[in-house]
């Protein structure tokens, strides 16, 4: 079974930019989650979809929203790029509800200049 | 507010030997705990997992221990490898939350392994 897969890999963006990254999760799996990682503030949880509705929200700005589509990939956006917004975002994928085990994507590396 | 904390920014222990990694939270309410393993440059993976009705998990060389009363659980892994170097990551649920249900995670420990 292919794992979780984030695309891109890498990214550099502009301040003012806005950015959409995409999740397929593994195949069978209908609920996909949203992670921030940076070096002080670890895993901080942005939102998590399952059957394309929104089920859970972290405290993010709305400058940073998703959605899900009827196979389960998801995206996430975020607009107005700002410098704090450089980080490492990871996808996880479980097959019900996010807290259950979750199996992670590689992640997209985000740098804003 | 940090739910979950891992104290220990970075761990090292000899190849072998034990490795202790610790983590307590604050929410009471807190029934399952996970813990994850990350390498650099890719997403964590699934270790081990405890729900509160027990105080013991262990699968192979990895075994959880969760102390309800104070709030705490622990990952041994016996005997540490070179391979186990990684950021260990905790994490923790509460059934409670019903549809708000979601992972709260504590910071990491990186572990280094030295042979």
């Amino acid at each position: 079974k292919a794992g979780v897969t984030q695309t891109p890999r890498y990214l550099i963006k502009t301040r003012g930019q806005q950015v959409t990254l995409s999740c397929s999760p593994i195949s069978g799996h209908r609920s996909v989650s949203w992670y921030q990682q940076t070096p002080g503030q670890g895993l901080q949880f942005l939102f998590e979809y399952f059957s394309e509705t929104q089920r859970n929200k972290g405290n993010f700005p709305g400058r940073f929203s998703g959605r899900q589509f009827s196979n389960s990939r998801s995206e996430m956006n975020v607009s107005t790029l700002e410098l704090g917004d450089s980080a490492l975002y990871l996808c996880a994928s479980s097959f019900g509800r996010s807290a259950d085990t979750q199996y992670f994507g590689p992640g997209t590396r985000l740098t804003v200049l | 507010d940090q739910q979950v904390k891992q104290n220990s920014p970075s761990l090292s222990v000899q190849e072998g030997r034990i490795s202790i990694l610790n983590c307590d939270y604050t929410n009471s309410m807190f029934d399952y705990f996970l813990w994850y393993k990350k390498y650099p440059a890719e997403g964590p993976t699934f270790l081990i997992s405890i729900s509160s009705i027990k105080d013991k998990n262990e699968d192979g060389r990895f075994t959880v221990f969760l102390n309800k009363s104070a709030k705490h659980l622990s990952l041994h892994i016996v005997p540490s490898q070179p391979g186990d170097s990684a950021v260990y990551f905790c994490a923790a649920t509460s059934a409670y939350a019903g549809n708000n249900r979601k992972l709260i995670w504590g910071l990491g420990t990186s572990l280094a392994v030295n042979p």
